[in-house]
């Protein structure tokens, strides 16, 4: 199975500041990487899909870049709105395999 | 508007069987591929199964394989998920998700709550 290592598992930022997230998987997964935002009590939303196309509805401050096995989430701009969980999702192989997650704070 | 709405959850004892629903409606069922994650209290995501729009492909996390089926009925635009040999890790709120591709999942419900405990 393909590990999907995320880091980092908590993190603090102050609005308006630049965050990036990680995504390191255990082989190449050829760009099949998604991006999910979870708020507090609320099911998953995808964000970001081909490791780099920004699904319909999602503000353009969020991005996704990578390649291979390394892939990373920016969010420009830290929002109030954006206080959440964030996973990855490998897409390349079944079974589907999910990064453990990071939790995103307003510092 | 894309929805769909789980169903089917509970309190189960160990060792019995449960099985979830999810009715969609605001799309073309028949022509999405479907999957179950399933989130355990104050965990991540696990996803846990994915069948294509027709049936013909069928997937399962390890940790399911042989206790759980995953199915579904166009006419009915219905996803099932039976669930056998129940265990007390099996405990999580349980989403389905359209996929297409599968790993792509736009649309989510709000989730079924299993609780498998004596």
């Amino acid at each position: 199975d393909i590990q999907m290592t995320q880091s980092p598992a908590s993190l603090s930022a102050s609005l308006g500041e630049t965050i990036s997230i990680e995504c390191r998987a255990s082989e190449d997964i050829y760009s099949n990487l998604a991006w999910y935002q979870q708020k507090s009590g609320k099911s998953p939303q995808l964000l970001i899909y081909a490791a780099n196309r920004l699904q319909d509805g999602v503000p353009s401050r969020f991005s996704g870049s990578g390649s291979g096995t390394q892939y990373s989430l920016k969010i420009s701009g830290m929002q109030p709105e954006d206080e959440g969980d964030y996973f990855c999702l490998q897409g390349s192989k079944f079974p589907l395999t999910f990064g453990s997650g990071t939790k995103l704070e307003i510092k | 508007e894309v929805q769909l709405v789980e169903s089917g959850g509970g309190l189960v004892q160990p060792g019995r069987s449960l099985k979830l629903s999810c009715v969609a409606s605001g799309f073309t069922f028949s022509n999405y591929g479907m999957n179950w994650i399933r989130q355990a209290p104050g965990k991540g995501l696990e996803w846990v199964a994915y069948i294509s729009s027709g049936s013909s492909y069928i997937y399962y996390a390890e940790t399911v394989k042989g206790r759980f089926t995953i199915s579904r009925d166009n006419a009915k635009n219905t996803l099932y998920l039976q669930m056998t040999s129940l265990r007390s890790e099996d405990t999580a709120l349980y989403y389905c998700a359209r996929g297409w591709p599968y790993y792509v999942m736009d649309a989510w419900g709000q989730g079924a709550s299993v609780t498998v405990s004596s």
